[in-house]
């Protein structure tokens, strides 16, 4: 069944640092999503996007956070100045439609770990 | 903002014995969906509920959207070691992808 792989597993940095998340989404799917994860708490999504462009973003994506497709398999989510609070696990999603529509849930990549020290 | 209320927070039981976990909600969603997260990896979809008061199975999994769309039910029966986990109940609202989740239920299995 296909899968939606995250590079790397884990990543570590130091506090200030620019930080990229990489996905390869489901090779169909037409959207794409980010959410992420305080250890022991709630997933909670940052952005989605379609068609090049954000189609929407929650309180959490500020002006630090920004997403690209830079190709037609890859989708990233760039931390510019990662702060300690940052540190999360990260998971990208995608789905076929603008999920989740009868047929088309969010599929979810097992996560970046990112640690912010 | 919307919130969905999930409980209970974590339930230890025998291997065999049946299992309920349930998320209300004071807003009114037009999808509900239960997902299973394992250590390490990311949540994998259970269910998803479309209609209201639609109850559909998924092996010894069974769920419900409630008919005010404001509450589900999850039903594990006859559980085994392997349905250990956490498991989370999600609402999408309106908006594409932006799912609302529960905190989830951590359930664990002893055999």
């Amino acid at each position: 069944e296909p899968e939606v792989t995250q590079t790397p597993s884990h990543q570590v940095t130091q506090m200030g640092q620019e930080v990229i998340l990489r996905c390869v989404p489901i090779s169909n799917h037409l959207y794409f999503y980010w959410y992420r994860q305080i250890l022991g708490q709630k997933v909670e999504f940052l952005v989605s996007f379609y068609n090049n462009e954000i189609s929407e973003k929650s309180e959490i994506f500020d002006d630090q956070f920004s997403v690209e497709r830079p190709d037609g398999s890859n989708f990233t989510l760039k931390i510019r100045s990662t702060k300690l609070e940052d540190s999360a696990m990260y998971f990208c999603a995608s789905s076929l439609t603008g999920g989740p529509s009868y047929n088309s849930p969010l599929h979810f990549g097992n996560g970046t770990r990112l640690t912010v020290t | 903002g919307q919130q969905l209320n999930q409980s209970p927070q974590s339930m230890f039981i025998q291997e065999g014995e049946d299992v309920s976990m349930n998320c209300t909600s004071s807003s009114i969603f037009n999808t509900w969906l239960w997902y299973k997260q394992e250590p390490g990896e990311g949540p994998v979809l259970l269910i998803a509920l479309y209609k209201a008061g639609e109850l559909t199975s998924n092996g010894r999994l069974t769920a419900q959207f409630g008919i005010t769309r404001k509450d589900s039910f999850l039903n594990i029966s006859a559980s085994i070691p392997s349905d250990v986990g956490i498991y989370f109940c999600a609402g999408q609202g309106g908006s594409q992808g932006n799912l609302i989740f529960g905190k989830g239920t951590k359930l664990s299995v002893k055999p």
